[in-house]
């Protein structure tokens, strides 16, 4: 069965950096697209960037260029996403999503289960 | 930018059809994807590219699309229905992905 598990919680303060990992498995890792949705408290849904885990391509939100960084390793089937310069604005809860097919403009179809990134000085 | 919009909140009572729509420019050519939020979860996948319906998710659930505008319906809402829906598509280009702000679905 196809499983996400995503890294756990963390507290960082503003202006530093955070990487979430999301390690996929029970499916082809190099077959689906995988995305990054953000879910601030009690906000809706916020599409962040999706990679190519075969290719390493990526396309990142406007709102996050710059300061979003989604990388993969395919030895171990983990998905990177790195954001910097944070501030208080950030703290939500991240989403690894893979993509339902290998197209970027494919929606989720299995969600890992969210990493809490709470950003206070 | 792109935007999906959607009704802040739909109620209907138990049994009763509840119909959630998203409107965006692009639809008539781009898929639309609905996901179901219940308090404290993950989103769960209730419809992909329009109209399809994954396996698990009861057959009350259905989608459609037709020009601007994509609809889920939920027919014979049940309590347990009560949740936050989101739409998901894309731009004409594929390119600028978005949600919609999200429903508040009450069944009471």
């Amino acid at each position: 069965q196809v499983q996400l598990v995503q890294s756990g919680a963390e507290v960082k303060k503003p202006g530093a950096s955070v990487k979430v990992s999301c390690k996929a498995s029970g499916y082809t890792f190099t077959s689906y697209y995988m995305h990054w949705v953000r879910q601030a408290p009690g906000q809706g849904l916020e599409w962040m960037a999706i990679i190519n885990p075969s290719g390493g391509d990526t396309n990142y939100a406007q709102n996050f260029q710059g300061r979003v960084t989604m990388t993969r390793d395919t030895s171990t089937s983990t998905v990177y996403m790195e954001l910097s310069s944070l501030r208080s604005e950030d703290t939500a809860v991240y989403y690894c999503a893979r993509a339902s097919q290998m197209a970027t403009t494919s929606g989720p179809d299995y969600w890992g289960q969210g990493t809490l990134v709470t950003v206070s000085s | 930018s792109y935007e999906l919009t959607q009704p802040p909140s739909v109620s209907v009572s138990p049994g009763q059809t509840a119909r959630i729509t998203c409107s965006g420019d692009a639809l008539p050519k781009k898929y639309a994807y609905w996901y179901q939020q219940k308090s404290g979860q993950a989103p769960v996948l209730v419809i992909y590219e329009d109209s399809k319906r994954p396996s698990g998710i009861p057959e009350r659930f259905s989608g459609s699309s037709s020009g601007t505008m994509a609809t889920l319906t939920i027919s014979g809402a049940q309590v347990g229905d009560e949740a936050d829906y989101y739409c998901y598509s894309t731009d004409s280009s594929g390119y600028h992905v978005v949600f919609g702000g999200g429903t508040k679905l009450t069944v009471l």
